[in-house]
């Protein structure tokens, strides 16, 4: 059982919208900083969102984070197939000293 | 360019033991705080691990306090995961992580990781 919540599965046709909600308390979301992760099984995690909304350089902007209270949200637009993955939130829980990642979230672009 | 190597692993039975290292290039690797994550098959990310870039302060998972060691050789830009006591359920591929920012002032996220290293324990 993962301290952040996530959808286990989301799907979308190619072209169209999706979100992915992550779901924690104010010992971690609430009070600090999310992240958010694409992965493939086999392959290095790669950072998408940092800092709840920011993306490095080369990540485009179809992908956006938010936070509101205890809870955060990945968005990506313009879904393509090579979005297919694993997406993680993570970030510190601050009364476990320890970071926590949410269950994972698989997209499928239908 | 950033690159973070990890090594290490292999089949081991269970009550066993083991050393991963990750081998770091492209940075300071002493300026920067370290993290081990997991991926056991079939199943989520799970952070294992950090330490800061001196060393001094370590901090672990419930599942694997007591059992494995994060520490870090500075001079060999090298960190390191000691895993004591293996059982089935360590089974993963450990990835090695560069933090950025500070998690004490809850700002913190891993911005460059490792492609991994798989670990089996089984007799």
């Amino acid at each position: 059982q993962s301290v952040l919540t996530q959808p286990p599965s989301v799907s979308a046709a190619p072209g169209q919208k999706v979100t992915i909600s992550c779901s924690g308390s104010s010992s971690n979301i609430g009070n600090n900083f999310v992240s958010w992760y694409q992965h493939l099984p086999g392959t290095a995690p790669k950072l998408l969102i940092y800092e709840n909304n920011k993306r490095p350089s080369e990540i485009p902007d179809r992908f956006s984070g938010s936070k509101s209270g205890t809870s955060a949200t990945l968005g990506i637009t313009g879904l393509q197939t090579g979005d297919e993955a694993d997406y993680y939130c993570g970030t510190w829980d601050t009364s476990l000293s320890a970071w926590v990642f949410g269950g994972g979230t698989k997209l499928t672009v239908l | 360019q950033v690159q973070l190597v990890e090594s290490g692993g292999g089949v081991v039975q269970p009550g066993g033991s083991l050393r991963l290292s990750c081998t770091a290039s492209g940075f300071t690797f002493s300026t920067y705080y370290m993290h081990w994550v997991r991926q056991a098959p079939g199943k989520g990310l799970e952070w294992v691990a950090v330490i800061s870039y001196e060393g001094r302060n370590k901090y672990y998972a419930d599942s694997v306090k007591g059992r494995f060691t994060i520490s870090r050789d500075n001079s060999e830009n090298t960190l390191y995961l000691q895993m004591n006591s293996l059982r089935a359920e360590d089974t993963a591929v450990f990835y090695c992580a560069r933090q950025l920012g500070y998690c004490g002032g809850g700002n913190c996220h891993q911005d460059y990781w490792g492609q991994g290293t798989l670990v089996t324990v089984s007799t």
